[in-house]
């Protein structure tokens, strides 16, 4: 079984830019988290998602910051207008129902020149 | 508020025990341990849910009490392969989202 793809794995944009990236859950996995995670520190909750809705977003930043997982297709998490402070590693997790372990993709490693 | 850990790091022997804690000011619905090394994504380890549970597989282990909102991990006789950084999670009653800990920086020598 596949487990959670994320892509790209790794991002460069420039300041101003928009910055898209790509989650797919493991099959049969309905819940999507995104966390992020700066050098040498812990992962930060941004939001959880189920398929058309958002559950939780109580860790996104209020501006540029938005997630979707729509019902066919990939969750995404757009940052628009990227400053240097964004450059982070972005990880995405799944599970099959909530309150249950997630698992994690590879990350997508973002860095805003 | 992200829950503590403690110790911040710790440096091993093979073979020897290690003990990692977790504790929250909040009432706690689950705990959830992973390790993640470095440049990798974080691997789950163990999911503890309310009611005073004890986990284990091969030589790792964990424990959840309730009543004071804390949980332990128990490492005993170490590999080389338990290096890493390990960080609990966890749920608060009410909520659905992980919180991590900081992160407790594991290094096993030989």
């Amino acid at each position: 079984n596949a487990g959670v793809m994320q892509n790209p794995r790794h991002l460069v944009r420039r300041r101003g830019q928009e910055a898209r990236l790509r989650c797919s859950p493991v099959k049969g996995h309905s819940h999507v988290y995104w966390y992020r995670q700066l050098p040498e520190e812990g992962l930060k909750f941004m939001v959880y998602l189920q398929k058309e809705n958002i559950i939780d977003e109580s860790g996104m930043p209020k501006e540029r910051f938005s997630a979707e997982f729509p019902k066919e297709g990939p969750s995404i998490l757009r940052i628009q207008q990227v400053v240097r402070g964004d450059s982070a590693a972005y990880f995405c997790a799944s599970s099959p129902l909530g309150d249950h372990e997630q698992y994690f993709g590879p990350g997508t490693r973002l860095t805003v020149t | 508020q992200q829950p503590v850990q403690s110790p911040q790091a710790v440096i091993l022997r093979e073979g020897e025990d290690a003990v990692i804690n977790c504790s929250s000011s909040k009432a706690l619905y689950s705990v959830h341990w992973y390790r993640q090394k470095h440049g990798e994504a974080p691997v789950f380890l163990m999911i503890l849910l309310k009611g005073g549970e004890q986990k284990g597989h091969d030589k790792i282990s964990a424990s959840f009490n309730e009543k004071k909102q804390q949980s332990s991990l128990y490492l005993t006789a170490s590999q080389l392969s338990y290096s890493g950084t390990y960080f609990c999670g966890t749920v608060d009653t009410g909520r659905r989202a992980l919180t991590f800990g900081s992160g407790t920086r594991l290094q096993v020598q030989p």
